[in-house]
């Protein structure tokens, strides 16, 4: 079955310039995550939305960063004024929605590489 | 803040070998704790959840455990094969959404 895709998977950008990251996630899934993998590190979180609405954007490392998910689909993951220090790969996660406590299995897609020059 | 550590950072065996990967975690209050396998320019697989209630999980020559109250959780892998080797990474979820990650561990399997 389709996975998570995310699209440029590979993406070269000037310092200023801006970029967009797009994720797909697997349909159904209500939940749907942003993650930011440096060179030799773990993912660490940017942002979480549940459907539509962006209930957690406290990992976004500055104002530069906006992500976006209008019809609680499809996200895109906005990055304005490339620095070079937002060089990385960019993970998009979806899941299930349960509440409680546990928690349901998230889904990564392949990643987006990003190389500020 | 939560963090995640893994070791070894990297680890190499022989084809055929039993072994055990480490993560340790510092606030014992989570709801879950997986375990992913990430190969070079790709994304993250899931190999295995455990949810807070549970003390490990299997799936085939993987057998990852839980102990919640000191903070730690290890993957063993039996009968390595060369296809093994990957980037071994554990996250654990706590009261909110998102996953902590610890930096993995590089496995390399010799044939």
């Amino acid at each position: 079955g389709a996975g998570v895709s995310q699209s440029p998977r590979y993406k070269v950008a000037k310092r200023g310039q801006d970029v967009a990251l797009r994720c797909d996630p697997i349909s159904g899934h209500v939940s749907l995550f942003w993650y930011q993998q440096a060179l030799g590190q773990g993912p660490e979180f940017l942002t979480y939305f549940q459907n539509e609405a962006q209930l957690d954007k406290s990992g976004l490392p500055s104002d530069r960063f906006f992500a976006e998910r209008p019809e609680g689909s499809v996200s895109t993951l906005k990055i304005q004024r490339t620095q070079q220090e937002d060089s990385a790969v960019y993970l998009c996660a979806s899941s299930l929605l349960r509440r409680g406590t546990g928690g349901p299995r998230q889904f990564f897609g392949p990643g987006t590489r990003l190389t500020v020059l | 803040k939560q963090e995640v550590t893994q070791i070894p950072a990297a680890l190499s065996v022989p084809e055929g070998e039993n072994l055990v990967l480490n993560c340790s975690f510092t606030d014992s209050a989570i709801y879950n704790l997986q375990w992913f396998r990430q190969d070079p320019g790709k994304g993250l697989t899931s190999l295995l959840l455990i949810q807070s209630s549970q003390r490990e999980q299997t799936s085939g020559r993987l057998n990852a455990s839980l102990d919640k109250s000191s903070g730690r959780s290890t993957l063993y892998i039996a009968a390595s094969q060369p296809g093994d080797s990957a980037t071994y990474l554990c996250a654990v979820r706590t009261g909110a959404n998102n996953l902590f990650f610890g930096t993995g561990t590089r496995l390399t399997v010799i044939p």
